[in-house]
């Protein structure tokens, strides 16, 4: 039963444009989301997170935005950059404990 | 600082042979570590969860006399692939958190049973 879900497999965007992510959840329990940004053959590595007393986290050149009764956060990275090619993860936890993860999205910055 | 190690970073094994993964946390005590699985472009799938000096949690599904977990001590946690198959084969990543902190990931290891 996948409680995280990332439905656009992947994203393409150019150079200096904003990628924006979108994850949705099923487990209203929630209370803290995560994104994650992962190469291949690597883990991966944490990049933002927000808690659910909060509808918006800024850290740099990405934002996260949770919006609680439709159950969706987003990511926005803005300008994007090609290094920020990889796949993004969102994941959940329940009282900041395992982590549910979705199925990713594989981001291409093109120059 | 934060910095999980993980020990193969890459193994091929011959099926019906069992493979140890190790798992550490380099500058922190990890009072959890968490392992798991990742198939081709899949999500990352949580195997089982432990606790230093307990046993370990398993994931529905998830054969734990197959899948050894050992967290002997505050920095290190093992992951025994026991009668490794090639549908074993996979990434296994590891996390490491310290109570009240982030879970931060190791590189993760590549397992190929032929």
């Amino acid at each position: 039963d996948q409680q995280v879900k990332q439905n656009s497999p992947s994203l393409s965007v150019q150079e200096g444009r904003i990628s924006i992510l979108n994850c949705d959840y099923t487990n209203s329990m929630f209370d803290y989301f995560l994104w994650y940004k992962k190469y291949p053959a690597e883990g991966p590595t944490f990049l933002i997170s927000i808690s659910s007393i909060k509808d918006k986290n800024e850290d740099g050149r990405f934002t996260v935005f949770l919006n609680k009764s439709a159950k969706h956060l987003s990511l926005h990275i803005v300008p994007s950059q090609p290094g920020d090619s990889a796949v993004y993860f969102c994941a959940a936890s329940e009282h900041d404990y395992k982590l549910s993860f979705g199925a990713g999205t594989t981001v291409t910055v093109r120059a | 600082g934060a910095v999980v190690s993980q020990h193969p970073s890459w193994v091929i094994c011959k099926s019906g042979t069992s493979v140890k993964i190790e798992c550490r946390s380099l500058d922190f005590q990890a009072t959890t570590m968490f392992w798991y699985r990742q198939f081709p472009k899949q999500s990352l799938m949580l195997m089982a969860t432990s606790n230093e000096g307990s046993k370990a949690t398993y994931e529905q599904g998830v054969e734990k006399d197959k899948f050894l977990i050992n967290h002997a001590s505050l920095t290190l946690s093992t992951l025994t692939v026991t009668s490794a198959h090639p549908e074993d084969s996979s990434f296994y990543i590891c996390s490491a958190r310290e109570d009240g902190h982030e879970q931060y990931f190791g590189p993760g290891t590549r397992l190929t049973v032929t």
